[in-house]
């Protein structure tokens, strides 16, 4: 069954460092979400993805992120200058066609910050 | 994927018995709505969706209700297993604005004693 991969599982990063967050969706798929869960609290919608430009994004997703389509395959989130609140797991998601909002998540990268 | 749900409404019910978790959802234009499964250590899993012109829709062992008027969602899971045990989400779009991100409920955590 196809799904959608993230790398790394887990990232630390001392605070004030960027960091890059990697995301694989399902390859006939062309939206592409990043969400965020801090621990104990519900999911977050950061940022959608879709024709190579932000589609829609949420009052969280300031000018510290920013997200990426490099190449067929690869969706990535930057974080510049991570700050403590930044640590949370970062999920990405990627759904099909218009019309199908079924969206798939991947396992996640949890982000901490110290 | 972990929500360790310390604020996080908890459901136990005894393996086979059948598992009622709500929802109730904020937005009156939405007109999608998802249940989600986290596993912990895990992304969201898609279990069903529901669109605003049904009350009710069934898949395998579960089934969806949505109650327009009282803004109510809830998710059935019939003869409940301990791989049910899990967080469950319900998540809504408001599909008409062109609008794809998922808006996510405070989940709830459901714990099945064999």
């Amino acid at each position: 069954e196809p799904e959608v991969t993230q790398t790394p599982s887990h990232q630390v990063t001392q605070m004030g460092q960027e960091v890059i967050l990697r995301c694989v969706p399902i390859s006939n798929h062309l939206y592409f979400y990043w969400y965020r869960q801090i621990l104990g609290q519900k999911v977050e919608f950061l940022v959608s993805f879709y024709n190579n430009e932000i589609s829609e994004k949420s009052e969280i997703f300031d000018d510290q992120f920013s997200v990426e389509r490099p190449d067929g395959s690869n969706f990535t989130l930057k974080i510049r200058s991570t700050k403590l609140e930044d640590s949370a797991m970062y999920f990405c998601a990627s759904s099909g066609t218009q019309g199908n909002t079924e969206a798939f998540f991947g396992q996640g990268t949890r982000l901490t910050v110290v | 994927g972990e929500s360790v749900g310390l604020h996080l409404p908890t459901l136990s019910v005894q393996e086979g018995d059948n598992s009622i978790i709500n929802c109730a959802y904020s937005n009156s234009a939405s007109d999608y709505f998802i249940w989600y499964k986290q596993e912990s250590g895990k992304g969201p899993q898609f279990i069903i969706d529901i669109r605003s012109n049904m009350d009710k829709r069934q898949g395998q062992r579960v089934t969806v209700l949505l109650n327009k008027t009282v803004k109510h969602l809830s998710l059935q899971i019939a003869a409940t297993q301990p791989g049910d045990s899990a967080v469950y989400f319900c998540a809504e779009n408001r599909k008409d604005t062109g609008r794809r991100a998922l808006t996510f409920g405070s989940g709830t955590r459901l714990q099945v004693q064999p």
